[in-house]
């Protein structure tokens, strides 16, 4: 019941293209859902998150959409870049604080071809 | 710059053998995770620990164990490691509602 479960496992765009990335959940106590970027030799960083009292939230090009009826989320790239080629991670958690721990998703490679 | 400092990058040693790896965290955060990255695993939550006291733990091995020092630094001990704990741990840390902020990992290759 802690999973997350995220796909596609890869993903190849073209520059400009619209990447999407799914993610769904079983725990329905989890009220947390970031989604972080990979690069290579990097570790994780937080791109954007979302609570489940919204069904979107954009910041710059990047939108996530929430389904709370579906226990579903997923993360949107606009206008793709190659600069975007990333792992990208879906995680979620039950509450923001210090005392919370994210369970992620199995992480998407995404390449944007210029 | 994430503000969170591993050390080493990179460490192989051999089976059986002992290593410990070291987190600082950013400046001001109380807590600090640790996470295992494999192939076959993906991030794996092992441990968490916030102003010196053990939090949370996840998936974490007998053989593994952790602590939080009063400078708030925090050490990742693996003992009798096998082949299939070769991985890139990662330490993170954050204070009050703030994300997480990872290191950028340290690369075990266990021979």
């Amino acid at each position: 019941q802690q999973q997350v479960k995220q796909s596609p496992q890869s993903l190849i765009v073209q520059k400009g293209g619209i990447p999407i990335i799914n993610c769904a959940y079983e725990n329905t106590a989890f009220d947390y859902f970031p989604w972080y970027q990979q690069f290579p030799g990097k570790g994780p960083a937080l791109l954007i998150a979302i609570r489940p009292d919204v069904s979107e939230k954009k910041e710059g090009r990047f939108t996530i959409s929430f389904n709370k009826s579906a226990k579903q989320f997923s993360l949107h790239i606009m206008d793709s870049q190659p600069g975007d080629s990333a792992t990208y991670f879906c995680a979620a958690s039950i509450g923001e604080t210090s005392g919370s721990r994210l369970t992620f998703g199995e992480g998407t490679q995404l390449t944007v071809n210029p | 710059d994430s503000g969170v400092t591993q050390t080493p990058k990179h460490l192989i040693t051999a089976t059986g053998q002992r290593v410990t790896l070291r987190c600082s965290p950013r400046s001001g955060d109380l807590s600090v995770y640790w996470y295992q990255q494999s192939l076959d695993q993906g991030l794996q939550f092992l441990i968490q620990y916030y102003n010196g006291e053990e939090r949370a733990k996840g998936n974490i091995l007998e053989r593994f164990s952790a602590q939080q020092f009063p400078d708030l630094h925090s050490e990742l001990n693996l003992s009798s490691l096998e082949l299939g704990d070769s991985a890139l741990y990662f330490c993170a840390s954050s204070v009050g509602v703030s994300p997480l902020h990872f290191g950028n990992g340290t690369r075990l290759t266990v021979t």
